[in-house]
């Protein structure tokens, strides 16, 4: 099945300052690649996503960069604010048409003010 | 657009009882929604895919029997925690699939259970 590793586990950045998480994945047959923020005690909660028909997709401060061959794709946030602290989950659907996720173990990501 | 809500948000019960969860899609219809557990400061795992209609299918290690699922409309998905232990206490999380949106999952608020 599909394996994906997160990393740093923890990532602690000054305001303003940009944060990248990196993701890998096991199956070449995965093609969807979310990634999820939650706050303590709340949901997951998408932030961005991309599909493998593209390399690279951005939303004002965050974006996402797929390698397809290498089997990585990471998470950008550039001039982070202090409400960006939270984990932040990769995640990749296993191959075929059965929508599953396999998710990464997070990254707690702290925005020192 | 695509709301999940879940009910209860919390629930506190005592060991060998039974603990049922809701999951309800509010604007649009789910034929699929997943179920996830979290324990403390660790990632989400699947448990199981619910498929309005027909049986829910489990992931490796998760007990069926222990964690009964019941999609019987095309908004609401129920987990039934049978005979819960302390070490059943976790963080479930419900999420639904959006018909047109491909493989994007939108998450419940999700319901914390203890188990005494």
């Amino acid at each position: 099945g599909e394996n994906v590793e997160q990393h740093p586990s923890t990532l602690s950045v000054q305001e303003g300052d940009s944060a990248v998480i990196k993701c890998t994945y096991s199956d070449s047959a995965s093609n969807y690649f979310p990634w999820y923020k939650q706050e303590l005690g709340k949901r997951p909660q998408l932030i961005i996503d991309i599909r493998s028909n593209v390399g690279e997709k951005k939303d004002q401060r965050i974006a996402v960069t797929l390698n397809k061959t290498a089997k990585h794709f990471s998470l950008h946030i550039t001039e982070t604010q202090p409400e960006d602290s939270a984990v932040y989950f990769c995640a990749a659907n296993t191959g075929g048409s059965n929508y599953k996720l396999t998710f990464g173990k997070g990254t707690l990501l702290t925005v020192n003010p | 657009g695509a709301v999940v809500s879940q009910h209860p948000s919390w629930v506190i019960c005592k060991s060998g009882t039974s603990v049922k969860i809701e999951c309800r899609s509010l604007d649009f219809q789910a034929t699929t929604m997943f179920w996830y557990r979290q324990f403390p400061k660790q990632s989400l795992m699947l448990m199981a895919t619910s498929n309005e209609g027909s049986k829910a299918t489990y992931e490796q290690g998760v007990e069926k029997d222990k964690f009964l699922i019941n999609h019987a409309s095309l908004t609401l998905s129920t987990l039934t925690v049978t005979s819960a232990h302390p070490e059943d206490s976790s963080f479930y999380i419900c999420s639904a699939k959006v018909p047109g949106r491909g493989e994007t999952q939108y998450f419940g608020p999700g319901t914390r259970l203890l188990v005494l």
